[in-house]
């Protein structure tokens, strides 16, 4: 069974502040790493994707991956309210596109 | 990325009733799949929906209660069959674009049986 697990919330963090999510995958064969936001009621959508060791910066959000750990983590810097959401984790093998996602990390950005 | 419209948005069905849902891409896509998301949980790959042939079906869901056609590289069905009130979620489809391993989401289906 491939695991995904993510840090239990829910997380508040003040406007303005860096909120950290983190994520651990069981899979060592495991290639892609995703990171999704789910607003109530919506659909997930993609914000962030990381092949490679290291960090990927997009505006606002940097991922980070660290394959030896099976570690990967999202960090948003100068969250907004508009933040507040559920982040779900992905981890793919190359093969299939089979993902398989975490619990979800409920954030709350406070005013 | 893609843009995936599902068909209904959402239904009440009795219980023993079966719902098909529909899953429409913009382009062809080679990878679909087809998810569950329970009140409150987190997603569960149900299938994999394969063009020409049999879906890939994840331990736990079985072909009988799910069954899943995709006729060719833009459309796909799923069908809830011999529904009960467990069935009650929201079923997701997405596409998988070869290019770059990501998945796009359709809007979802929110289905509730009474």
């Amino acid at each position: 069974q491939k695991e995904v697990e993510q840090n239990s919330g829910p997380l508040s963090v003040p406007e303005g502040a860096i909120a950290s999510l983190n994520c651990t995958y069981s899979d060592r064969g495991s290639q892609s790493f995703f990171w999704y936001r789910q607003y109530s009621g919506k659909s997930p959508e993609l914000i962030m994707s990381i092949y490679s060791n290291g960090d990927k910066e997009d505006g606002r959000f940097t991922a980070q991956l660290n394959k030896a750990s099976q570690y990967v983590s999202l960090l948003i810097r100068d969250s907004q309210p508009s933040d507040s959401a559920t982040y779900l984790c992905a981890v793919s093998a190359y093969t299939g596109n089979q993902f398989y996602f975490g619990t979800g990390t409920s954030l709350t950005v406070i005013p | 990325s893609a843009v995936i419209s599902q068909k209904p948005s959402r239904d009440i069905c009795q219980r023993g009733t079966s719902l098909t849902i529909q899953c429409q891409v913009d382009s062809q896509v080679t990878m679909m799949f087809w998810y569950r998301q329970q009140p409150g949980q987190s997603l569960t790959l149900i299938a994999t929906a394969n063009q020409g042939s049999e879906a890939t079906y994840e331990s736990g869901f079985v072909i009988d209660k799910f069954p899943i056609s995709r006729p060719n590289l833009t459309f796909s069905t799923l069908t809830v069959s011999n529904m009960s009130p467990e069935d009650s979620s929201i079923y997701l489809c997405s596409v998988g674009l070869a290019q770059s391993y990501e998945q796009y989401f359709g809007p979802g289906t929110r289905l509730t049986v009474t």
